[in-house]
This record gives structure tokens, sequence and C-alpha cells, in this order.
């Protein structure tokens, strides 16, 4: 079992559906990342929270809207999605921003956009 | 920016044998933390073992241990006694110190065959 929990394991939604994935760490990290997988290709990183503030941005389209309600959640709110936003989604957590300590990740959500 | 290249085909191994992955960097940075993930099909990403550029020993992690050659800059992982549950994605990533941005490899695919 991962200590970083991501809620749903699986998602399917249509185009027009709003739906939100959650990620949810309780080892007192700082960092918290969103990551896009696509099948068979190294993750791509999306958004990293730091103290709970966006630092990192890497100029993903706006029907993507992270929020970090606490030190120890982190939502990624999705909107008019596309076929091509299908991937696993990954979330991720690590001490601070020192790049020293590794990111933990959780398992994943399966997001399905038909 | 940094860069890692993993070009490994599709690797079988022999249960009980030894592998090592190979994964070269390019950075002109001299403070960088290097990582291991293995990623089974199931999808969850797990942190294996870590490397600082400053650091003067090879990290070991039980039977993963990592052959850093740092003016080759060269960062291969070696599992030894391979098992079954080897099997899986792994992913070779660096950090530059300060800076929250993981870099990963393409990945390598190993089978632990029986």
């Amino acid at each position: 079992d991962t200590e970083v929990t991501q809620t749903p394991k699986h998602l399917v939604m249509g185009m027009t559906n709003k739906k939100s994935l959650k990620c949810e760490q309780h080892m007192g990290h700082r960092a918290m990342y969103w990551y896009k997988q696509k099948a068979k290709k190294p993750p791509e990183l999306m958004f990293v929270y730091s103290y709970e503030k966006l630092s990192i941005n890497e100029s993903v389209p706006s029907r993507f809207s992270p929020e970090c309600p606490n030190s120890s959640l982190l939502n990624l709110h999705l909107h008019a999605l596309q076929p091509e936003d299908s991937a696993l989604y990954l979330c991720a957590s690590s001490q601070g921003q020192q790049g020293n300590q590794p990111q933990h990740f959780g398992d994943g959500t399966r997001l399905s956009i038909l | 920016a940094q860069k890692i290249t993993q070009t490994q085909p599709g690797m079988f191994v022999q249960e009980k044998e030894a592998v090592t992955l190979d994964c070269t960097y390019d950075t002109s940075d001299p403070s960088y933390g290097l990582f291991w993930y293995k990623q089974p099909s199931s999808g969850e990403m797990i942190f294996l073992i870590y490397q600082g550029s400053y650091d003067q020993q090879n990290a070991t992690e039980g039977r993963y241990s990592l052959n850093f050659q740092k003016a080759r800059k060269s960062a291969n992982l070696v599992i030894s006694a391979s098992q079954l549950g080897d099997s899986a994605m792994y992913f070779c990533a660096m950090i530059l110190y300060g800076n929250n941005r993981l870099a990963f490899g393409k990945g390598n695919q190993v089978v632990v065959i029986p």
C-alpha cells in the first residue's frame, strides 16, 4: 500500500462532465504534484504545490484546475476534457523542494474520456 | 534543463540473475539528485533508490544498488537476484536541487522469466 492515496482509481467521463480527482497524504510532506502519464511513456509534470501554494504550472490547459485545500490534500478539477486527456494521472508528494528527498507516488487514477 | 537517457530495449532476465539498467544524464548544474522508480503494470510508481551528486559512496537499498559514475554522467541501476515480482518498467529520473521538476527517462521494460 502506498502512503499517497488517490481516488477514484478509475474514472470514465464524457467531454461535457465535471469531475475531480483527489489525492491525500499524511506524511507531513509540504510539496505535492500532479503528473499525467500516457501509455508506455514517462510521467509528465503538470502542477507543483509547495506549502499549499501553486509554484509550478507546466502550461497545462485551463480545463485542468488544481486545488490544494490544506497540506494533506490535493485535488484536480476536470471540466470539458478532450479524448486526448485520457491517461493515468499520478499524484506525488515530497518533504520539500530541496530535491534530495524522493517523491512518493500514489497508485494513480486511470481516466478515460468518451 | 536536465536530460535523462535510457536506451536499452526491453529485457528478459532469468530469475535469480542480476540485471543492470543503464541511465545517462546531462546537466551543467553541479547539484542534483538521481532516482530510480519501478512501475509495475498496475500503474503505481514505486521509489527504489536515490543518489545525490555530492555523495561519495554508491547508494544501496536491499537488492538495488546504483552504480554512480559522475565523470561519465551515468547512474546505472543494478538489481541482484531477480525475482518474478521485479517484472516492471523502470524509470531513471533526475532533479536539480532547488528546482522541483523531476525529469524522467523513457524507461526500461524488464521481464523476469522463471
